[in-house]
């Protein structure tokens, strides 16, 4: 009965190789978001959708591409993955009620190590 | 443009002492959220607190308290009689309103308690 479920927790990858993570929520919220935690844990918001539209888009390098099947879910896709794309990467989800906000939940993170 | 800030880096207190961890934001919104999370060492983000700009009261959940002060652009939390499960890193984050759900975080507090 996990609200916003991410796979996988973990994730070890060489350089140049692409890779995808996967969001899940249960909520019913309209919007969903990734956001990157680094190493020193400061937590920056990459991108939103809202109803499977794209509202945010953060200056994220293009090799990062989220895709949103449905209301219920964002991936996020990672070409050609470099060292610096090693972090903590959160997927969140929220709810507006005519621009009041009603929550706003976390996963658990993915932990992404490229080595 | 919106931002918040953490000046407490780390904070080490003996269990059972009150801490205060500071948040002071700047926003040109006059409508606005704002948030506490928790980050404990198990990496997930636990939400504690949501405060709309309209709202100044402050507020007690159990041990943990929050006081806004518009005034001073300030969201203090406070958390009594401290426990060694208190032990996390804290983030303070805003939302403008009207659309825009973008959490703006604060760069976090280390909060250790010793027991």
């Amino acid at each position: 009965d996990t609200a916003v479920s991410q796979t996988p927790k973990y994730l070890v990858t060489q350089m140049g190789n692409d890779k995808s993570i996967k969001c899940e929520q249960n909520l019913g919220h309209d919007t969903m978001y990734w956001y990157k935690q680094d190493s020193k844990k400061f937590l920056k918001i990459m991108f939103s959708y809202n109803n499977k539209e794209l509202i945010i888009n953060e200056t994220v390098p293009n090799r990062f591409s989220p895709k949103s099947p449905d209301k219920a879910h964002l991936n996020l896709h990672i070409n050609s993955l470099e060292l610096g794309d090693s972090a903590v990467y959160f997927c969140a989800s929220s709810q507006d009620y005519g621009g009041r906000i009603y929550g706003y939940t976390f996963g658990s993170g993915t932990r992404l190590t490229v080595v | 443009a919106q931002k918040v800030t953490q000046a407490q880096t780390e904070i080490s207190v003996v269990e059972k002492e009150d801490v205060t961890l500071d948040c002071v934001y700047e926003t040109r919104d006059t409508t606005y959220y704002l948030f506490w999370y928790k980050q404990p060492p198990s990496g997930e983000l636990v939400f504690l607190i949501r405060r709309n700009s309209f709202d100044e009261q402050n507020e007690i959940s159990g041990r943990y308290s929050w006081n806004f002060q518009k005034s001073t652009s300030s969201f203090n939390f406070t958390i009594t009689a401290s426990q060694v499960v208190d032990s996390a890193v804290y983030f303070c984050a805003l939302s403008e309103n009207f659309g825009n759900e973008k959490l703006t975080f604060g760069t976090g507090t280390r909060l250790t308690i010793i027991p």
